[in-house]
C-alpha cells in the first residue's frame, strides 16, 4: 500500500531545532519527488521546500534558506525536515508529501501531519 | 514569487446547488513545456490535502466527475456542478509553474 508515515508530535522550546521524518512504502525511491508544506494553526498552507532523491539536491523557499535542512535516507526509505532556531511562528502542522518524477508538480500522496509546538 | 489569488474566502452552499471558486495568479501559469501548472486541493476537516485537479482541468483518480476545473493563463475557475455534504472543507489551489510553489488562501465551502 501506497503511503507516507510521519514521526509524531513534538514540542520545542525557542531556539532549539525539530527533525520530522516522513517514511515513504510502494514503489522506488529513488524514482520520487517529495516536498514539506506547513500549516500554521487556523491558517493555509505553506510550501517550505522539496527534494527529489535522484538528483540529490533539494529546494528551499528563500524564506527557510539557513534554518531548514532536508535530507533522505534511501535505505530506509525516509525523507526528513529539520528546522533550526525554532521560534514560535514555527508553531504548526508539517506535512510531507510525495509523487512520481523528477519535479514539483501536483502531489497526490500526503502524510498524515506532525504537529511541532514551539513554546517556552 | 507568483502570488495566489482565491475567491471568495468563504461559500455556504445548499445540497445539490452549484458552487464556483476563482484563482488568479499573479504571473501567467503556462509553462514552456505547454502545459499549465495549476492544481486544486481539498483539505477536509481535521485531514491532510487531497488531490482534485492537476494542470487545470485533469481530475486526479477517484475523484467525482461533479468537480472540474478551467482555465487559462491567469485566471482559473474550479466548479462543483452539485455540492455534496462530503465536499465541505478548503479548498486551495497551487501553481508548480515555478519555485517556490505557492498556495491561494483557501476557499472554506459549508453546507447551509
Amino acid at each position: 500500500q501506497v503511503q507516507l508515515v510521519q514521526s509524531g508530535a513534538e514540542v520545542r522550546k525557542p531556539g532549539s531545532s525539530v527533525k520530522v521524518s516522513c517514511k515513504t512504502s510502494g514503489g522506488t525511491f529513488n524514482n520520487f519527488a517529495f516536498t514539506w508544506v506547513r500549516q500554521a494553526p487556523g491558517q493555509g498552507l505553506e510550501w517550505m521546500g522539496g527534494i527529489v532523491p535522484f538528483f540529490y539536491t533539494p529546494n528551499y523557499a528563500q524564506k527557510f534558506q539557513g534554518r531548514l535542512t532536508i535530507t533522505t535516507d534511501e535505505s530506509t526509505s525516509t525523507v526528513y525536515m529539520e528546522l533550526s532556531s525554532l521560534r514560535s511562528g514555527d508553531t504548526a502542522v508539517y506535512y510531507c508529501a510525495r509523487r512520481e518524477g523528477y519535479n514539483y508538480h501536483a502531489f497526490h500522496i500526503w502524510g498524515q501531519g506532525t504537529l511541532v509546538t514551539v513554546s517556552s | 514569487d507568483i502570488v495566489m489569488t482565491q475567491t471568495p474566502l468563504s461559500l455556504s452552499v445548499t445540497p445539490g446547488q452549484p458552487a464556483s471558486i476563482s484563482c488568479k495568479s499573479s504571473q501567467s501559469l503556462l509553462h514552456n513545456d505547454g502545459k499549465t501548472y495549476l492544481h486544486w486541493y481539498l483539505q477536509k476537516p481535521g485531514q491532510s490535502p487531497q488531490l482534485l485537479i492537476h494542470e487545470v482541468s485533469t481530475r486526479f483518480s477517484g475523484v467525482p466527475d461533479r468537480f472540474s476545473g478551467s482555465g487559462s493563463g491567469t485566471d482559473f475557475t474550479l466548479k462543483i456542478s452539485r455540492v455534496e455534504a462530503e465536499d465541505v472543507g478548503v479548498y486551495y489551489c497551487m501553481q508548480s509553474r515555478q519555485l517556490p510553489l505557492t498556495f491561494g488562501g483557501g476557499t472554506k465551502v459549508e453546507i447551509k
